[in-house]
């Protein structure tokens, strides 16, 4: 198992401005993603964090709107520009043990954000 | 597009009830995983059922994976208000899908 930090846990937001997401694992991890889950909703997947590259995006998602970083095996942030009141939802980080995208994930506490 | 589909949507039964939790797909996957969130943490995983028929126990809670792969359940016996939560399935197939999940409320 994993332990995984995110700051912060929660934040109100004015509409326009940017909020940088932190996640922490307390130890190295291949496989690293970044889901929204929306009030009352199940999981999307935004992005994989991929180490030393770009962050690999799902359909709906961009970068422009939602940059992410990888510097290293243990540390991610995703950064939620410009936000809009649609934007108000639960961001969590996640990892897997595994070098794949479908094994079995760990999560962070989430980081709710409400945008105004 | 891989659709999971999880029944019943909202779920409140008294303390000492059974209950079964549903998890549908038209989609073959290769695994299933279940998942508990509760309010202000992230979701947990339970079980992985990777075999077509698999049943799985964990203390209340028994899993079954369809024998064509293509769905799943949840059933709870003797339901405590510990089991609280949202509950999410997940498929395995090129990628994790995650299902539209079942809020799950027992009133003690």
């Amino acid at each position: 198992s994993a332990v995984i930090s995110q700051k912060p846990s929660r934040d109100i937001c004015q509409r326009g401005t940017s909020l940088t997401i932190q996640c922490q694992v307390d130890s190295q991890v291949t496989m690293m993603f970044w889901y929204r889950q929306q009030p009352g909703q199940s999981l999307t997947l935004i992005a994989t964090a991929n180490q030393g590259s770009e962050a690999t995006y799902e359909s709906g998602f961009v970068i422009d709107k939602f940059p992410i970083s990888r510097p290293n095996l243990t540390f991610s942030t995703l950064t939620v520009s410009n936000m809009s009141p649609e934007d108000s939802s639960i961001y969590l980080c996640s990892v897997s043990g595994l070098a794949y995208r479908t094994g079995e994930l760990f999560f962070g506490e989430g980081s709710r954000l409400t945008v105004l | 597009t891989q659709l999971l589909e999880q029944s019943p949507q909202f779920l409140s039964i008294q303390e000492g009830e059974n209950l079964t939790v549903y998890c549908n797909s038209s989609s073959v996957f290769s695994s299933l995983q279940w998942y508990r969130q509760e309010p202000g943490e992230g979701p947990v995983l339970l079980v992985t059922v990777v075999t077509g028929g698999e049943v799985k126990k964990l203390k209340r809670l028994t899993f079954q994976f369809g024998d064509a792969r293509k769905d799943s359940s949840l059933h709870i016996t003797a339901a405590q208000p510990g089991d609280t939560g949202l509950y999410l399935c997940a498929g395995v197939h090129a990628k994790l899908t995650f299902g539209t999940g079942t809020r799950l409320t027992i009133i003690p």
